[in-house]
């Protein structure tokens, strides 16, 4: 069983500051997905990473898939309240046509205005 | 709004009894996921349906079942319910399996067991 362990698990900070959180596992995924989700409704997908060692940005988001592809990690700049939900890594691994997908413990992160 | 649907939103039943979830993928989807989300226990993978056929599984247990039918859509069959079974149920769809393929997810039927 593969497991994605998130840090941290919660996470409280002022609009305007950045952050940084982690997804860390032993396992190496064919590639890595984060969400995000609203409290009563679905993840939403922010970025899918394949290559290791790459980086992609999305607006203030920055993601980067570890070299290896076993982590991976997601900075916001200048957090805004409109980033506050449940930040979910998912690491997928993809044989034959078949995929399984593993998701992380989640980073809860508010940003207080 | 993602494209896919699950009714009912909202499920209240009582222990020992069975309940079938439904899942409508977007529009020429092919794989259906389906997903367990409690608040000890994260969002768990169940299985995945891939053109009706049945993929991969993930921590699915033996009460509990889950088809494609011809049409795509799926169904997710839960039988002799326990508390410990109330949760959100989500399913996801994506055209293939390839890892640059989307997965969308729909608004979650959310499971009460009394």
């Amino acid at each position: 069983t593969q497991l994605l362990e998130q840090s941290p698990q919660f996470l409280s900070i002022q609009e305007g500051e950045n952050l940084t959180v982690y997804c860390n596992s032993s396992s190496v995924f064919s590639s890595l997905q984060w969400y995000r989700q609203e409290p009563g409704e679905g993840p939403v997908l922010l970025v899918t990473v394949v290559t290791g060692g790459e980086v992609k940005k999305l607006k203030r988001l920055t993601f980067q898939f570890g070299d290896a592809r076993k982590d991976s990690s997601l900075h916001i700049t200048a957090a805004q309240p409109g980033d506050t939900g449940l930040y979910l890594c998912a690491g997928a691994i993809t044989f034959g046509g078949y995929q399984k997908v593993t998701f992380g413990t989640g980073t809860k992160l508010q940003v207080i205005p | 709004d993602s494209g896919v649907t699950q009714t009912p939103k909202h499920l209240i039943t009582a222990t020992g009894q069975r309940v079938t979830l439904r899942c409508s993928p977007r529009s020429g989807d092919l794989s259906v996921y389906w997903y367990q989300q409690s608040l000890d226990q994260g969002l768990q993978f169940l299985i995945q349906y891939y053109n009706g056929e049945e993929r991969a599984k993930g921590n699915i247990l033996e009460r509990f079942s889950a088809q494609q039918f011809p049409d795509l859509h799926s169904e997710l069959n839960l039988s002799s319910l326990e508390l410990g079974d109330s949760a959100l149920y989500f399913c996801a769809s994506r055209l293939g399996a390839s890892d640059t393929d989307t997965q969308y997810f729909g608004p979650g039927t959310r499971l009460t067991v009394l």
